[in-house]
């Protein structure tokens, strides 16, 4: 199973405007943390916004939310405001406890490319 | 200044030749990571080191082999380059490896190296 699904390969904004970016995440554990970066077409990974599975209330950071509801297992980006410098490849990630016979603990989606429009 | 830095940012090469790739963090932080983004932006974790030991090996060919001399720096040596190692490799570090659910968790990329192979 997929660990993490992003299921909107492309979106498409009016500048100004709000826009999700949908992030399910499938783990077992209680102690995870999800992440969402920013890659613009200069090829560098930004890193967004961090909610930990502990925490009660939604990560905010300026114009990025993140909206978690743990029983459904989602994590969407909200970005409001939608600027032209907005367009990039979103990634949704998360980090589960470090295991000896799984080792690899952090877990990339596939991506969303989101355009905004003048 | 950089946080996570790493040369050189492009590398084009002969297939069979044997080529390095310098990773330096100055988060002080505990732990990095080699990452490879393949054409299709999928990311896929390579190696994790924790103050210069080997945590993470993924089901990566032996031609790669990473070092870290000190827990600011983790290098990856590449011998025998084939066609198929082209794609973008990131360093990225984090505050430590053990938790998780914590801001520490977060990952700090590099740049990224885009290599191709001719």
């Amino acid at each position: 199973a997929q660990k993490i699904t992003q299921t909107q390969p492309g979106m498409f904004v009016q500048e100004k405007e709000a826009v999700t970016l949908d992030c399910t995440y499938d783990t077992s554990d209680q102690s995870y943390g999800l992440f969402w970066y920013k890659q613009p077409s200069s090829g560098e990974m930004i890193f967004l916004i961090y909610q930990g599975s502990y925490d009660e209330q939604n990560a905010t950071e300026g114009r990025y939310s993140l909206n978690f509801q743990k029983a459904r297992k989602s994590a969407n980006l909200v970005i409001s405001a939608s600027q032209l410098g907005d367009s990039a490849m979103y990634f949704c990630a998360m980090r589960e406890p470090y295991a000896s016979n799984t080792g690899n603990q952090f877990y990339f989606g596939t991506g969303t490319s989101l355009t905004v429009i003048p | 200044d950089t946080a996570v830095s790493q040369t050189p940012k492009y590398l084009v090469t002969q297939m069979g030749n044997d080529k390095s790739i310098k990773c330096e963090q100055n988060l002080g932080h505990d732990t990095m990571y080699w990452y490879k983004q393949d054409s299709k932006k999928f990311l896929k974790i390579m190696f994790s080191y924790n103050n210069k030991e080997l945590i993470i090996n993924e089901t990566v060919p032996n031609r790669f082999s990473p070092k870290s001399p000190d827990k600011a720096h983790l290098n990856l040596h590449i011998n025998s380059l084939e066609l198929g190692d082209s794609a973008v490799y990131f360093c990225a570090s984090s505050q430590d490896y053990s938790l998780a659910g914590t801001s520490t968790d977060t990952q700090y990329f590099g740049p990224g190296t885009r290599l191709t192979v001719l």
